[in-house]
């Protein structure tokens, strides 16, 4: 079957790093998303990997492992905007799409 | 956690036809459900907001006489594009979520649509 874990709620410092993990058995793979989704709207994209390794955009980078089935999507220089849901997001081998749960990033001052 | 299924996952149809999306809740009472439509590599866009038993909120720019949205039970929203175009090739997602603001959306698989 397919499942995705990652972590319920974290909570990080403004000005800090976060790394918020994502792992996923699957049967077949195209790719891995990362949303951000404040409450109340719709979910932003953040980044898209296919491929293994470091895919870095300003603050956020993500990085993936296909033979670990593992990502990770690393926050640096946290603003207080920052505080949201993060979610991991897999796409099978029939283009459908497989949610986690979401990430509840808490930024504290 | 809670469980939102799709129906077709993925549909191709000839140019004006119509195709009809199903959205469903499978093990939750879902008072607000949510249609996106998204383009590769792209953030969802949200197309509609509906609430059980009332009519759909279309967003700017969404036509809501061509994407009809029926939100007849707490488990169950349909998307009915009428007279598709290939422009309207896209995948199409829905999102379900309980009576409280602050709750969760739960996501469903997706819908391919392909237009020729």
């Amino acid at each position: 079957g397919q499942n995705i874990d990652q972590p319920t709620e974290m909570t990080a410092t403004e000005g800090a790093i976060v790394q918020i993990n994502c792992t996923y058995q699957t049967s077949g793979f195209n790719g891995l998303f990362w949303y951000q989704q404040h409450a109340g709207e719709a979910p932003t994209f953040l980044s898209y990997n296919v491929l293994d390794g470091l895919e870095e955009k300003g603050r956020f980078s993500s990085f993936l492992s296909r033979s670990k089935g593992y990502s990770y999507l690393l926050l640096k220089e946290l603003q207080m905007k920052d505080s949201a849901s993060y979610l991991c997001v897999l796409m099978d081998s029939n283009y459908q799409l497989i949610w986690g749960a979401g990430t509840k990033l808490i930024i504290k001052p | 956690g809670a469980v939102v299924s799709q129906h077709p996952s993925r549909v191709i149809c000839k140019s004006g036809t119509s195709v009809k999306i199903e959205c469903r809740s499978l093990d939750f009472q879902a008072t607000t459900m949510f249609w996106y439509r998204q383009f590769p590599k792209q953030s969802l866009m949200l197309m509609a907001t509906s609430n059980e038993g009332s009519k759909a909120t279309y967003e700017q720019g969404v036509e809501k006489d061509k994407f009809l949205i029926n939100h007849a039970s707490l488990t169950l929203s349909t998307l009915t594009v009428t007279s598709a175009h290939p422009e309207d090739s896209s995948f199409y997602i829905c999102s379900a979520r309980g009576l409280d603001e602050q709750e969760t959306q739960y996501f469903g698989p997706g819908t391919r649509l392909l237009v020729l």
